[in-house]
């Protein structure tokens, strides 16, 4: 069955860091391109960054621009977040997702993840 | 980057049909057909209902067809049941910010 499986997310303080991860199973992911969607409590879905299945090619909405970083470990069939200078407007649960080719673009995201909760708060 | 343009609440009553909008620009919508429909109930993540514009991931009801026209593009909704209440998101790729991006979302209600 092909799954992921999202982890790392929690309570940090503004300015603060977490690294989120999205644990592949049931596929391998370096052949598939891959997205990190945020929603807001609340509030609609937020598209955020997304990187080709080499991992070469990266992209970022402007709002995380020069904040957050997106990489993957083919190896461990693990793709990461990596999010720095967070702020309160991060809040939101986010979700991993996969695309349907080995490079972006695509707008079909099956399956996702289960979502990891990231509060920015002091 | 700015949000599609959706209803903020769409309602029907059991086995009506309802439609709901998606509203972009000529770079996302309008210019290719990276255009899908997501279903979203509380508490649960998104679920792909549609793709590029009118195709259907296997398991995904009939009942579910897509449309576009210019810079709008369509969810319809036939013989609406009490299942399909939910939040509905459209998504499109921008080809002049090379991002993806979502609608607004709008609320189905089943009367």
């Amino acid at each position: 069955e092909v799954q992921l499986l999202e982890s790392g997310g929690g309570l940090v303080q503004p300015g603060g860091s977490l690294r989120l991860s999205c644990a592949a199973s049931g596929f391998t992911l370096s052949t598939y391109a891959m997205s990190w969607v945020r929603q807001a409590p609340g509030k609609g879905l937020e598209w955020v960054s997304a990187s080709s299945g080499s991992g070469g090619s990266t992209y970022y909405v402007d709002s995380v621009k020069g904040r957050f970083t997106i990489s993957r470990d083919n190896s461990k069939n693990t793709l990461y977040l990596q999010m720095n200078s967070l702020r309160a407007e991060d809040t939101a649960i986010y979700y991993c997702a996969r695309s349907r080719f080995l490079e972006w673009p695509d707008n079909c995201f099956d399956p996702w993840g289960q979502g990891t909760l990231v509060t920015v708060s002091s | 980057q700015s949000a599609l343009t959706q209803p903020a609440s769409v309602s029907g009553s059991p086995g009506q049909s309802i439609t709901v909008s998606c509203t972009g620009t000529s770079s996302d919508v309008g210019g290719h057909n990276f255009v899908s429909w997501y279903q979203q109930h509380p508490g649960k993540a998104p679920k792909v209902i549609l793709y590029d514009v009118s195709n259907r991931p296997s398991g995904v009801s009939n009942r579910f067809s897509g449309s576009k026209s210019g810079n709008t593009a369509s969810l319809t909704i036939s013989g609406l049941q009490v299942e399909d209440e939910a939040e509905y998101y459209c998504s499109s790729y921008s080809s002049s910010s090379s991002l993806g991006v979502f609608g607004t979302g709008t609320q189905v209600t089943v009367l």
